[in-house]
């Protein structure tokens, strides 16, 4: 398997500019997560699903931050209007109820100036 | 608050050293632990997970430890390398938090040569 694939790896914005971070989990996985990594926060959980329906988002910052999971392959984070402060590398990672060990993918580095 | 704490932030030892990292949380009902590694840049990869039923999981030199009623997990390192050298996050599934996993801080291992 390739594991959890994110993209890009890297995104440089401009504050005000539409973000789209990209994730498809590990094929046969039921649960994806995002999350966020900063120095200064470590490594905070935004929103996860089950079976493609959001379960708790009570980690998404604000009103711009949205994602959804349209099919069980396939899944976007978009923060919209984006600001410096969420300059930080986005991580996703699945899971299955079988084990609940989940896999992270690479991440994508995200700086928004 | 269920939080979880890994201490020391920063570790380094000389190369052949036996050498254990410390995970502690906060509340002993939880579901599973899991330890990472991440490299710098890099995204997390799953070293071992621990079923609150276990006490301990192994794989090659590292041994992971789960003692739920004094809130504490260790993983061992045996015969330490320089390629060892990394940030090691711990995190546990609380029973009460659907499959959402709190991270602890990390601890930033050196292996000296």
């Amino acid at each position: 398997d390739a594991g959890v694939i994110q993209s890009p790896r890297h995104e440089v914005t401009e504050m005000g500019q539409e973000v789209t971070l990209r994730c498809k989990p590990i094929s046969g996985h039921d649960y994806l997560f995002w999350y966020r990594q900063t120095m200064m926060r470590g490594l905070e959980l935004l929103i996860y699903f089950n079976n493609n329906v959001p379960i708790d988002d009570s980690g998404m910052p604000e009103d711009r931050f949205s994602a959804k999971m349209p099919n069980a392959s396939f899944s976007t984070l978009k923060i919209q209007p984006s600001e410096p402060r969420d300059s930080a590398v986005y991580f996703c990672a699945s899971t299955t109820g079988a084990s609940y060990e989940q896999y992270f993918g690479p991440g994508t580095r995200l700086t928004v100036t | 608050k269920q939080e979880v704490t890994q201490i020391p932030a920063a570790l380094s030892v000389p190369e052949g050293e036996n050498l254990v990292l410390n995970c502690s949380f906060t509340d002993s009902a939880i579901y599973n632990l899991q330890w990472f590694r991440q490299d710098p840049g890099k995204g997390l990869t799953s070293l071992l997970l621990i079923q609150s039923s276990q006490r301990e999981q192994t794989s090659g030199r590292l041994n992971a430890s789960l003692d739920k009623s004094s809130g504490r997990s260790t993983l061992y390192i045996a015969a330490s390398q320089p390629g060892d050298s990394a940030t090691y996050l711990c995190a546990v599934v609380y029973n009460n938090a659907g499959n959402m996993l709190t991270f602890g801080g990390g601890t930033r291992l050196m292996v000296k040569p």
